[in-house]
Parts: C-alpha cells; structure tokens; sequence
C-alpha cells in the first residue's frame, strides 16, 4: 500500500513571496491533515478536512494561510505572503477512521 | 484544547536496555494516544497507540502504558537496538465530534549507542 504523498520536499523563498504545497493521501482514506511542525518542536494541526469539508480549522492562520481539497482526494496548502516565521516542515496525515493518522515525509520550508 | 507535556527530551541507553518515555495530559476528555518515531527527514511513523479503555498494550519490543486517573502515558522500548535511535513523539487525542485533533509532545530524541 502506498503511503501519503507530498510535493515539493524542499522548497526555499522570500519573505512575502507565496508558496504551495500538494498532497495525495493513502487511497480511501477519506480524512486529510496539515500539520506544521517547527525545529524541536511537535508537529500541531493547521487544517482538518472530511471528504471536501474542513472539520477543524481553527488553528490556521488565514490572513495568509488557505487550504483546498478538491474532489475529496489530493490536497494544497498554500501561504501567502510568507514570513519568516513560516520556516518549518509542513507534514500531511491521512486516516480511515478517526484514529490512526498515516504521515507523508513533509515539505521543508525554509523562508529567508 | 489539550497539553501534553513529555520527559525526557534526551535519553541515551546502551544497546539492549530499555528506555522510557513518559508523557503527561491535561484534558480528561482526551481518548487515545499514539507514539510516533520520527527519523531524520522523514514524516513521523506510527508505531503503537493505546485508547482511553485500555491500561496497556505491548507489541513485540515497545509497549504502552495508559494511567487515566493520573493523566500519564509511557512508552517502554526493550532490548534497544542502534535502529531504535530517533525522535519519539507522545500525543493526545482530544474527543471533539467529528474533529480527530492531535495534540503532541515536544519529543524525546533517544540516543542507543552500540
């Protein structure tokens, strides 16, 4: 079974600039996660979604951060303009149920 | 919301002791909770996980204690090996409808020296 999917691993820009990420979770997992996860830091919840709706919301910060899923499958988070704050690795999650979360490898972003 | 606070944030072992790792909650409400084992540059892993109804659950070498009343949780990994070198994260799930939020701990970066 394939694991969770995510593109670009790495990605490096400047302050202001925008940027986007993409996932594909595990087949038939209909429940999608966004996690950031700051240097020595636990990984926190940025979006839940169910299908196409989003379920938790509440900690993303959407004066520039805004997320999609489209068909209910692959997923983009995008944040716009960065700050140099942002610098973290954004991890995507997948589950079939409401307990077990599948993690994706991650997205480095490094804000300069 | 829920905060998980875990200990400790370094532990080197010798090859084949075991270690520890305990993690405390604060939200009664909170009804499972996942380890996960975090390589560098990789995503965290799941590797064993326990529900509010369960007080322990063992899976080859790692096991998992749960302690509703005191609001702690604890990992045991035995006969540790070089590969068991990573970072371990706690978590909480806090029971909210619909909602599958996880809280984390700040990690335990485990050290097993050959």
């Amino acid at each position: 079974e394939a694991g969770v999917a995510q593109s670009p691993r790495y990605k490096i820009i400047e302050k202001r600039q925008s940027v986007a990420f993409w996932c594909n979770p595990i087949s038939g997992h209909a429940t999608l996660y966004w996690y950031q996860q700051i240097l020595g830091q636990g990984p926190k919840l940025l979006i839940q979604f169910q299908n196409n709706g989003v379920v938790d919301d509440s900690q993303l910060p959407k004066d520039r951060f805004s997320a999609e899923r489209l068909k209910g499958v692959d997923s983009t988070l995008k944040i716009q303009p960065a700050k140099l704050e942002d610098s973290a690795v954004y991890l995507c999650a997948s589950s079939l149920v409401t307990y077990e979360q599948y993690f994706g490898p991650g997205t480095r972003l490094t804000v300069t | 919301g829920e905060n998980v606070e875990q200990h400790p944030s370094t532990l080197s072992v010798q090859e084949g002791d075991s270690a520890v790792i305990k993690c405390t909650y604060s939200d009664s409400a909170s009804n499972y909770f996942p380890w996960y084992k975090q390589e560098l540059g990789k995503g965290p892993q799941l590797i064993i996980d326990i529900r509010s109804n369960v007080g322990e659950k063992k899976d080859q070498r790692i096991a998992v204690t749960l302690n509703k009343t005191a609001k702690h949780f604890s990992l045991h990994i035995t006969e540790t090996q070089p590969e068991d070198s990573a970072v371990y994260f706690c978590a909480a799930r806090l029971h909210q409808t619909g909602a599958n939020n996880l809280f984390f701990g700040t990690g335990t970066r485990l050290t097993v020296i050959p």
